[in-house]
C-alpha cells in the first residue's frame, strides 16, 4: 500500500560499530537499489537488486559495505566499523524494474551520524 | 563513463520569476532522463523524465526537452512560486541499473 520505508530514521553510532539500515521497497517491485547522499553531494549509488538475480554491487566504496534482500522484498544494508565519513543519508528507491521509464520511488532515508 | 553535470546553486529568485536550470550528460548509450525533486524534510520524488530524443517532459508546470545534439536536458517553469522552493536533482539511466545523480541545485523562491 503505502511508499517505501526505511528505518531507523535516524542513527547515531560510535565508531567502529557495526550499524544495519532497513528498507521495505513497494510491494510488488522487483528492483531495489540504495543510494548514499552525502552533505552538499549528490546521490551517489551504493548498489542495486534485480529480482532473483545476482545484484549490482559496483557502488559499494569498500568491503565494509554489504546488502542483502531476503525474499526478493526487504533489505538491509550493513556497514561494519563505521567510520565517521560515513556520516551521510541512505536512501533507498524501488521501482518495478521493467519498461522503459525505471522509475524509482524513493523512501525518506536513514540519516546516519558516527561519532 | 556515464556522469550528469549540473548548474550549482543555491539559486534565489523572485516569485513568478522564469527558472532555468543547466543540466547536460555524458552517456555510453542512450539513456532516459529524469528531474528528481526533493522538498524540505521530504524524499526525493521524480519530477518529470523523457526517454528519447526530442521528447519533452513536463509537470506543475515544469519543462525539461531531451537534446541529444547537445546532451543537454535543461529544466524549466515559466512562473515560479514559492512552493517550488526545494533541490532538483538531474538523472540519467541507460538500463535501469544505475542512475547517474547530478549534485543538486537548490532553488529558494522569495515572495
Amino acid at each position: 500500500g503505502a511508499g517505501v520505508s526505511q528505518s531507523p530514521s535516524n542513527k547515531v553510532t560510535e565508531k567502529g560499530k557495526d550499524v544495519e539500515l532497513r528498507c521495505d521497497p513497494i510491494s510488488g517491485h522487483t528492483a531495489l537499489y540504495w543510494y548514499r547522499q552525502s552533505l552538499g553531494q549528490g546521490l551517489e549509488f551504493l548498489i542495486y537488486f534485480q529480482g532473483n538475480s545476482a545484484p549490482d554491487k559496483s557502488g559499494l566504496p569498500s568491503d565494509r559495505f554489504s546488502a542483502e534482500r531476503t525474499g526478493g522484498s526487504v533489505s538491509t544494508l550493513t556497514i561494519q566499523r563505521t567510520q565517521q565519513e560515513d556520516s551521510a543519508v541512505y536512501l533507498c528507491a524501488s521501482s518495478l524494474g521493467r519498461g522503459d521509464s525505471y522509475e524509482q520511488y524513493f523512501g525518506p532515508g536513514t540519516r546516519l551520524t558516527v561519532t | 563513463g556515464n556522469s550528469v553535470t549540473q548548474m550549482e546553486g543555491p539559486v534565489t529568485l523572485s516569485e513568478e520569476a522564469f527558472l532555468t536550470i543547466n543540466c547536460t550528460y555524458t552517456a555510453t548509450g542512450y539513456p532516459s532522463l529524469f528531474w528528481y525533486v526533493q522538498y524540505p524534510g521530504e524524499g526525493l520524488q521524480l519530477l518529470l523524465k523523457a526517454t528519447k530524443a526530442d521528447d519533452k517532459g513536463s509537470n506543475k508546470g515544469f519543462e525539461a526537452t531531451y537534446r541529444k545534439e547537445t546532451t543537454s536536458f535543461h529544466l524549466e517553469k515559466g512562473s515560479v512560486q514559492v512552493s517550488d522552493s526545494a533541490v532538483y536533482f538531474c538523472a540519467l539511466s541507460i538500463t535501469g541499473n544505475q542512475f547517474y545523480f547530478g549534485t543538486g541545485t537548490s532553488l529558494t523562491v522569495i515572495p
